[in-house]
């Protein structure tokens, strides 16, 4: 069926650096749509793209349907970006397909 | 705008219980999920409502579940006869449409013991 593969499964950082969470996909997917679980467990929209990239704040990300692979782009990391963050793909019809998660985590 | 709301937040049950989950989707949205997290399966699409009315629901277990969009406002998710395998977080998302942006509530975090 659908997979989307999230990498990696966790990521360490220091505050100030940054680096890039990565979904690939096994076939064409419609969009993608990326979320950060926050510490009370909810699901909080960080993006949804359909083609090209957005940005917002220190955050980037890129979707690329028919190389078949998504980014999301932290810079600058700051300690209240740790969280789990989840990419989840559109299958072209309105299911939508999880990756497992990254777990980030910032320190000082 | 206070978001997709789920109630109760957290729920306990017996062996053998049935339990309701209450979902109320973002006013004026159309399109309604329901998801389920395990720390095995990570994110299921369990089933879709689209102006109430069912269109998916080919991730629910065929025994056991049902779902239901009576008005609206709101959404229910029946588990009857519950299993220590149903425990999970039971999350609700609606947007406005079918193939637009979802918007999650916090979940309902199931523990059936």
């Amino acid at each position: 069926g659908d997979q989307v593969e999230q990498s990696p499964s966790a990521l360490s950082l220091h505050e100030g650096t940054g680096s890039a969470l990565r979904c690939n996909f096994t076939t064409t997917m419609r969009a993608v749509q990326w979320f950060r679980k926050n510490s009370r467990g909810s699901l909080i929209n960080l993006f949804y793209l359909a083609s090209g990239t957005k940005e917002n704040g220190r955050l980037k990300s890129a979707f690329d349907s028919k190389e078949r692979y998504s980014t999301l782009h932290i810079r600058d990391a700051q300690l209240e970006d740790s969280g789990t963050y989840f990419c989840a793909a559109e299958t072209g019809g309105y299911k939508v397909v999880f990756g497992s998660g990254t777990r980030l985590l910032v320190s000082p | 705008n206070a978001g997709v709301i789920q109630t109760p937040r957290h729920k306990v049950t017996g062996k053998g219980q049935e339990a309701t989950l209450w979902c109320e989707p973002i006013s004026g949205h159309s399109a309604v999920f329901w998801y389920r997290q395990t720390i095995v399966q990570g994110l299921e699409f369990l089933t879709y409502f689209r102006n109430q009315a069912p269109i998916d629901d080919s991730g629910m277990p065929k025994e056991r579940f049902s779902a239901q969009m009576p008005n609206q406002s709101h959404s229910t998710l029946k588990i009857q006869s519950t299993q220590p395998q149903d425990s999970a977080v039971y999350l609700c998302a609606s947007s406005t449409g079918g193939q637009d942006t979802q918007y999650f509530g916090p979940g309902t975090r199931l523990l059936v013991l």
